[in-house]
């Protein structure tokens, strides 16, 4: 499975745009990077996937590096309610597992 | 958009005894997943389900552990007989297929379960 890397923790100011960065050197070449975010007493929640190129939906922009060792999370003007532990995941395999690591912490102040 | 329940939210058992974990699927949903997560620690797969079937499980899914979906209810976990280590919240997941966006996971909301 391939090994991702993310800050402990990052904080940020209602509006602003945040990055969060991940680290995933050894990600193989079929491997899609998934980003869930979980708040205390719920599941995760998905957030956005990718696999080479670009992606963006209603909640985030992810920008995947051209030799896919690394990505960034960009979430614009965020609210109170983004404030959660974002996880980068690699999705391994045919069987759809999710390998989550410690997380970010992120902390989004009025 | 799509849930998945959980239930119970909470558990309380005596060592040794037996308990079942239910899940409530999003309806439509083919594949069915078990996760882990011991306070203060990372989230850990133990297990996929689909057509009747396991699929792939972690080390962590011992022996004691068993899933099921009997006739398209509850997608169930249980875990005979329960030990002191078993104390930990359970998430349960769906997902629609295995290809494209029918990846993605929707999570339930967890089980605790505290094992004495």
């Amino acid at each position: 499975d391939a090994k991702t890397t993310q800050p402990d923790s990052m904080e940020s100011t209602e509006g602003e745009t945040v990055h969060l960065p991940c680290s995933h050197a050894t990600i193989s070449g079929n491997e899609y990077i998934y980003w869930y975010r979980q708040v205390p007493l719920q599941g995760p929640e998905y957030v956005t996937h990718g696999l080479q190129q670009n992606t963006t939906n209603s909640m985030a922009f992810l920008a995947i590096a051209s030799d896919r060792k690394s990505s960034t999370l960009i979430l614009p003007h965020v609210s109170l309610r983004d404030a959660a532990v974002y996880h980068c995941t690699p999705r391994t395999g045919g069987n759809n597992k999710l390998t989550f690591g410690q997380g970010t912490v992120l902390s989004v102040i009025p | 958009g799509p849930k998945v329940l959980q239930i119970p939210s909470h558990q309380i058992i005596d060592m040794g005894q037996m308990v079942t974990l239910n899940c409530d699927p999003v309806s439509n949903h083919l594949y069915f997943y078990w996760y882990k997560q011991i306070l203060g620690q990372q989230m850990e797969f133990l297990v996929n389900f689909y057509n009747g079937k396991v699929m792939e499980k972690s080390k962590l899914f011992k022996d004691q552990f068993s899933v099921e979906r009997p006739d398209g209810s509850y997608f169930t976990l249980k875990i005979q007989p329960t030990a002191l280590e078993d104390s930990a919240v359970y998430f349960c997941a769906s997902s629609l297929g295995l290809g494209g966006r029918s990846y993605e996971q929707y999570f339930g909301p967890g089980t605790r379960l505290t094992v004495l």
